[in-house]
């Protein structure tokens, strides 16, 4: 069972630059969303899910576009990397509703330069 | 808006010593609490509290829920070394859905 898988673990861009940070789940969870870590910030929240087809914007969405084809995959893209997007960030998945917590994935580390 | 304040930010201990961190919140229509361990990597989940089952306990970690004065409590005895890390503190209301509001996280430091 692989949980929640993110890919890179790690990524280096030039500013301007896009890219797309991948997010799999394989336990079935209807719920999914996308964190940004920084230093003194705590977890903030980007864009969710809570199907396939259904996304909404969380606390910091300028910047990010998501997408939910299918249940298993929620793909983070920026658009045109800025150094302010540096930061390290977490998908997580949920079966949902009120009762269940998150699977946080591994984080993949983002730099923008 | 929801809000979660976690305190302290930081905390240096002893092997053996005993902790306790802080959340406060505001949230409307509370539902859930969760505490997490963050080491170097992804979050772990240690708890959740919700309005029927405000007290948890796993070994030497324990957690407690005040719904009245809006706020939880993370008790760790016997430190140990393996308890460094960040500890988060999350919390979900009704018109939130199933999204989590996070606190800045408690960096504990337990030296031997």
């Amino acid at each position: 069972n692989a949980g929640v898988t993110q890919t890179p673990k790690f990524q280096v861009l030039k500013t301007g630059q896009s890219m797309t940070l991948q997010c799999a789940q394989d336990m079935n969870h209807e719920y999914m969303s996308w964190y940004r870590q920084d230093p003194g910030m705590g977890l903030r929240l980007i864009h969710y899910s809570v199907g396939a087809g259904i996304t909404d914007q969380g606390e910091v969405p300028n910047g990010y576009n998501v997408s939910r084809s299918t249940t298993e995959d929620f793909p983070l893209r920026l658009l045109s990397a800025a150094p302010s997007q540096t930061s390290v960030y977490f998908c997580a998945s949920s079966l949902g509703g009120y009762l269940y917590g998150y699977t946080f994935g591994s984080g993949t580390r983002l730099t923008v330069v | 808006e929801d809000k979660v304040v976690q305190s302290p930010l930081s905390l240096v201990v002893h092997e053996g010593d005993t902790v306790t961190l802080n959340c406060s919140y505001e949230v409307t229509n509370f539902r859930s609490l969760l505490w997490y361990k963050q080491e170097k990597k992804a979050p772990t989940f240690l708890f959740m509290l919700t309005s029927s089952g405000i007290e948890k306990k796993s070994g030497r970690l324990s957690s407690i829920l005040d719904k009245k004065e809006l706020f939880s409590i993370l008790n760790i005895t016997a430190t140990q070394t393996g308890d460094s890390a960040v500890y988060l503190c999350a919390v979900r209301g009704e018109t939130s859905g199933s999204r989590l509001t996070f606190g800045e996280g408690t960096q504990l430091t337990v030296n031997p």
